[in-house]
């Protein structure tokens, strides 16, 4: 069965710390998606990331980073220099196997950036 | 571009009456679309999903239902809500076919009472 965990309820940092949010996945299938979406106070949610299981490759978007293992079945995401803008709930989610179209989404980690 | 718009953005309803929430999609065709229920815990619910016309997959049993009449229009509705039907409702669509990253509009928060 497919499931994603994020330990992390809820973070607190002050701003320009660095913060990683932790994000454990688990699948059977050798094909599967993992994402990053983040939801600010507004409510909509907003595509950071898509990653594929054939690509461990950390990626790195401005002062954003993605790090996937497959070896502990984690994909964690950090934020450098973190700002109050960042304040948010972050998920992480993944597709896998035939049924590619559903999403299964962790329960979101809420991250308080304090000035 | 592409847009995805939903409304209304807030609704009240009293216990037992109907309910219908609407998604547009604009600038792609033959998307997959989805609805979501977000409750006060902050998780995410996939209800139904649609990959076209007429073509509504249903993950959880329950008193809503889905219609997809025009390519970019995905309706959710109920005949009857419930006090648990409260929460955040979601829409999003993605690119046909799999895997790919879903955009999820500006949701309606629905209150029954």
């Amino acid at each position: 069965a497919q499931k994603v965990t994020q330990a992390q309820t809820e973070i607190s940092v002050v701003e320009k710390e660095d913060v990683t949010l932790d994000c454990v996945y688990e699948t059977r299938d050798t094909t599967y998606y993992l994402f990053w979406y983040k939801q600010p106070p507004s409510g909509e949610l907003v595509f950071l990331i898509r990653r594929n299981s054939f690509d461990e490759q950390n990626e790195i978007s401005g002062r954003y980073s993605w790090n996937f293992q497959k070896s502990t079945s984690s994909f964690n995401f950090t934020i450098t220099a973190s700002q109050v803008v960042d304040s948010a709930v972050y998920f992480c989610a993944l597709t896998s196997g035939n049924n590619f179209n559903k999403f299964y989404f962790g329960s979101g980690t809420k991250l308080n950036v304090k000035p | 571009s592409q847009t995805i718009h939903q409304w209304p953005a807030t609704l009240v309803q009293p216990v037992g009456s109907p309910l219908s929430l609407e998604c547009t999609v604009e600038g792609t065709s033959n998307p997959n679309l989805y609805w979501y229920r977000q409750a006060a815990g902050r998780g995410l619910q996939l209800l139904f999903y649609s990959v076209g016309i007429g073509q509504i997959s249903s993950e959880v049993p329950q008193n809503l239902s889905a219609s997809r009449p025009q390519d970019r229009q995905f309706i959710l509705s109920s005949k009857k809500l419930l006090l648990s039907d409260s929460g955040f409702y979601l829409c999003a669509w993605s690119a046909s076919g799999g895997y790919n990253e879903q955009f999820f509009g500006p949701g309606t928060r629905l209150t029954v009472l």
